[in-house]
């Protein structure tokens, strides 16, 4: 059974420019959550989408954005990139709440 | 959301059990207690998880308080494969239509476990 899968896992972006980090989830899995990891701020929720519609949204500004698809698979947008935006940012995906939740490697993001 | 307290370190000998204790005080009913792990570059690995029994699988077990408010996971021999750093986190569950459920998982700093030869 495949993992999460996170593309791409490396990224240098300039400030001012926008990124998009795509996360596919592991077959039949419906939930899929993004987070922030940094060394100073640790790992921060970012956002969960459950069956195409965002279902909580953690405490980022409105350029952090996200989707996710039909065959659940998600997108996270960053538009307007600053340098503290600088980042690990993983993804993870559940069949359902009570549930065991399986992260992918991530997205190391550079912005520079 | 509920918070959770660990120590920031913990120490170990190899093949010796480890306790991990986490302190979770303001848990609500449809919090579930996720134990997660991540080493060095690498996405956070799951371990272990329960609403209010005890649980057990291969990799450790969970000791959860009567009242909830408290949680200890157990690695019954720890190996140097096993030093990263331990995760307690909370998990708000909602219900939503037809019985499906979704919830984020809200990480604190963790417990940096170190094992020893």
């Amino acid at each position: 059974k495949a993992g999460v899968t996170q593309t791409p896992r490396y990224l240098i972006k300039t400030r001012g420019q926008q990124v998009t980090l795509s996360c596919s989830p592991i077959s039949g899995h419906r939930s899929v959550s993004w987070y922030q990891q940094t060394p100073g701020q640790g790992l921060q929720f970012l956002f969960e989408y459950f069956s195409e519609t965002q279902r909580n949204k953690g405490n980022f500004p409105g350029r952090f954005s996200g989707r996710q698809f039909s065959n659940s698979r998600s997108e996270m947008n960053v538009s307007t990139l600053e340098l503290g935006d600088s980042a690990l940012y993983l993804c993870a995906s559940s069949f359902e709440g009570n549930t065991e939740a399986f992260f992918g490697q991530g997205t190391r993001l550079t912005v520079v | 959301d509920a918070k959770t307290t660990q120590p920031n370190s913990m120490e170990s000998n190899e093949e010796e059990p480890v306790h991990l204790p986490c302190n979770h005080s303001t848990i609500s009913g449809t919090d579930y207690i996720h134990w997660y792990r991540q080493l060095p570059s690498q996405g956070p690995e799951y371990v272990i998880h329960g609403l209010t029994s005890n649980v057990n699988n291969r990799m450790a077990s969970l000791a959860i308080a009567e009242d909830r408010k408290s949680s200890t996971l157990i690695l019954h021999r720890a190996t140097l494969r096993d030093a990263a750093v331990y995760y307690c986190i909370l998990r708000d569950v909602v219900v939503g239509a037809g019985g499906t459920s979704y919830g984020k998982l809200t990480f604190g700093q963790g417990t940096i476990l170190t094992v020893h030869p």
